[in-house]
C-alpha cells in the first residue's frame, strides 16, 4: 500500500487550534472507520491519540478531537501548547490486518 | 496498558539474520494481537508484522514478505521478529505493538524500540 499523505507540516501560536489531514483511498480511510492517530516527541516512542477516528484513550486530554470525510481524516488540537510540538502520524487499517501510516506532519508551536 | 520491553537489536551484515525480541507485561498476555512497527532514521512509521492472540494467523508488510517471521510464545509473555537475509533498507527502529485489547485495528501500546543497523 502506499503511505496516506500529510501535510509536511502546520504550526500556530499558543492557545489557536491546528489541523492535519490524512487522504487515504477508498481502500483503506475510506473504506474503514479504523483510523488512529500518534504523538511522537523527538527520541521517544509514538503515542496514541485518537483511534477508532474519534475516541481517545483515557489520559488524552479533549484538546485533541479527530474527524473523517470520504477518504480524508482529520486531527484538530485546540488550546494549543508548548508541548503538543511533536511529530504527529495518522495510521488506517487496510484490510486483511495490514495497516498503513501516513507521512507524519510536525507541529510547530510559535 | 501493556508495557513493552523489546531487545535484541544491533549491527547485521546484509544477508544476515537477526532476532528481535519484546517482553510484555500484562496478566492476559494472550488476549493481545501483537505487531511490529519499524521506523528508518529520520523518516516516518512503518507497519512491518503482526500476530494473532494464538498465534495461527500472522501477517507481513509486502516488502519483508519471505524474510521475516513474526512469532510468540503466550508462556514466556513474549513475542519475536525472526528477521533473515536482511537488506540495507531494513536498517530502523523496530518497536513492539500491542494491539488494543480483544481488536486488531488500533496500534496500542508502543515499546521503546530497538535499533537494527544493516550494514558491512
Amino acid at each position: 500500500q502506499s503511505a496516506l499523505t500529510q501535510p509536511r507540516s502546520v504550526s500556530g501560536s499558543p492557545g489557536q487550534s491546528v489541523t492535519i489531514s490524512c487522504t487515504g483511498t477508498s481502500s483503506d480511510v475510506g473504506g474503514y472507520n479504523y483510523v488512529s492517530w500518534y504523538q511522537q516527541h523527538p527520541g521517544k516512542a509514538p503515542k496514541l491519540m485518537i483511534y477508532d477516528v474519534t475516541r481517545r484513550p483515557s489520559g488524552v486530554p479533549d484538546r485533541f478531537s479527530g474527524s473523517k470525510s470520504g477518504n480524508t481524516a482529520s486531527l484538530t488540537i485546540s488550546g494549543l501548547q508548548t508541548e503538543d510540538e511533536a511529530d504527529y502520524y495518522c495510521c488506517s487499517y487496510a484490510g486483511t490486518f495490514n495497516y498503513v501510516f501516513g507521512t507524519g506532519t510536525k507541529v510547530t508551536v510559535l | 496498558e501493556v508495557q513493552l520491553v523489546e531487545s535484541g537489536g544491533g549491527l547485521v551484515q546484509p544477508g544476515g539474520s537477526l532476532r528481535l525480541s519484546c517482553a510484555a507485561s500484562a496478566y492476559n498476555f494472550g488476549s493481545y494481537w501483537m505487531s511490529w512497527v519499524r521506523q528508518a532514521p529520520g523518516k516516518g512509521l512503518e507497519w512491518v508484522a503482526n500476530i494473532k492472540q494464538d498465534g495461527t494467523e500472522k501477517y507481513y508488510v509486502d516488502s519483508v514478505k519471505g524474510r521475516f517471521t513474526i512469532s510468540r510464545d503466550n508462556a514466556k509473555n513474549s513475542v519475536y521478529l525472526h528477521m533473515n537475509s536482511v537488506r540495507a533498507e531494513d536498517t530502523a527502529i523496530y518497536y513492539c505493538v500491542s494491539m488494543k485489547y480483544g481488536t486488531a485495528t488500533t496500534l496500542d501500546s508502543w515499546g521503546q524500540g530497538t535499533l537494527v543497523t544493516v550494514s558491512s
